[in-house]
């Protein structure tokens, strides 16, 4: 089993900050990799897929890089509606996903 | 508008079975890849199973064996059935629509919670 793991596991920062979220494969995943977003009490959103293209809809301050086994989200200015948990997924062997960031309000 | 609409979760002993329906709209479910992934606080986010454009389909070995996916096209509806079930296939479960031919979550449901406990 691939596995994700995600850094940091929290991120305190103010709007109109720069986000940069790590994600990172126990074996290469290529460009086989996507990002999501969730908020509280709402089923997750795809973001990014195959490593940094945007998803339908998805803000152009969102975007996302790597290859082989690592991979950044970046946030360039973080919005109000930007606060809430990211996870990795990859899908190069079966389905999987990482343990997830959350971008809280310092 | 594309949407997807989970039901039939609910409370059951262990060892039961439950059977998840999730009906889709806006899209055919034959024409795109189509998967279930759940949802825990301890575990966070795990793939379950995917059923492919052609009809295959692929389980988690965490369920291999003791849960089904399948659908129906007339009904343009999704299912999963689950029998065995164990304390630990507690979640909330999602029905998600693949992106394209990629086994990806591009739609999600709202979710349905499954409780197995005696």
């Amino acid at each position: 089993e691939i596995v994700l793991t995600q850094s940091p596991a929290t991120l305190s920062l103010s709007p109109g900050e720069r986000a940069t979220l790590s994600c990172r494969a126990s074996q290469s995943v290529n460009s086989y990799l996507a990002w999501y977003q969730q908020k509280p009490g709402q089923a997750p959103r795809l973001l990014i897929y195959d490593a940094s293209n945007r998803a339908s809809g998805i803000p152009a301050r969102f975007s996302g890089s790597g290859s082989g086994t690592d991979f950044t989200l970046t946030i360039s200015s973080l919005e109000p509606e930007d606060f809430a948990v990211y996870y990795c997924q990859q899908r190069s062997n079966w389905q999987t996903f990482g343990q997830g960031t959350k971008v809280e309000i310092k | 508008e594309v949407q997807l609409v989970e039901s039939g979760g609910g409370l059951i002993q262990p060892g039961g079975s439950l059977r998840l329906s999730c009906a889709a709209s806006g899209f055919i479910v034959g024409n795109d890849y189509m998967g279930w992934v759940r949802q825990t606080q301890e575990k966070g986010l795990e793939w379950v199973s995917i059923i492919y454009s052609g009809g295959g389909a692929n389980y988690a070995d965490s369920v291999k064996g003791r849960f089904i996916i399948s659908r129906d096209i007339s009904k343009n509806t999704l299912y999963f059935q689950m029998n065995s079930l164990r304390v630990e296939d507690s979640a909330v479960y999602y029905c998600v629509r693949g992106l394209g031919a990629r086994p990806l979550a591009g739609v999600w449901g709202q979710g349905t919670t499954v409780t197995v406990s005696s």
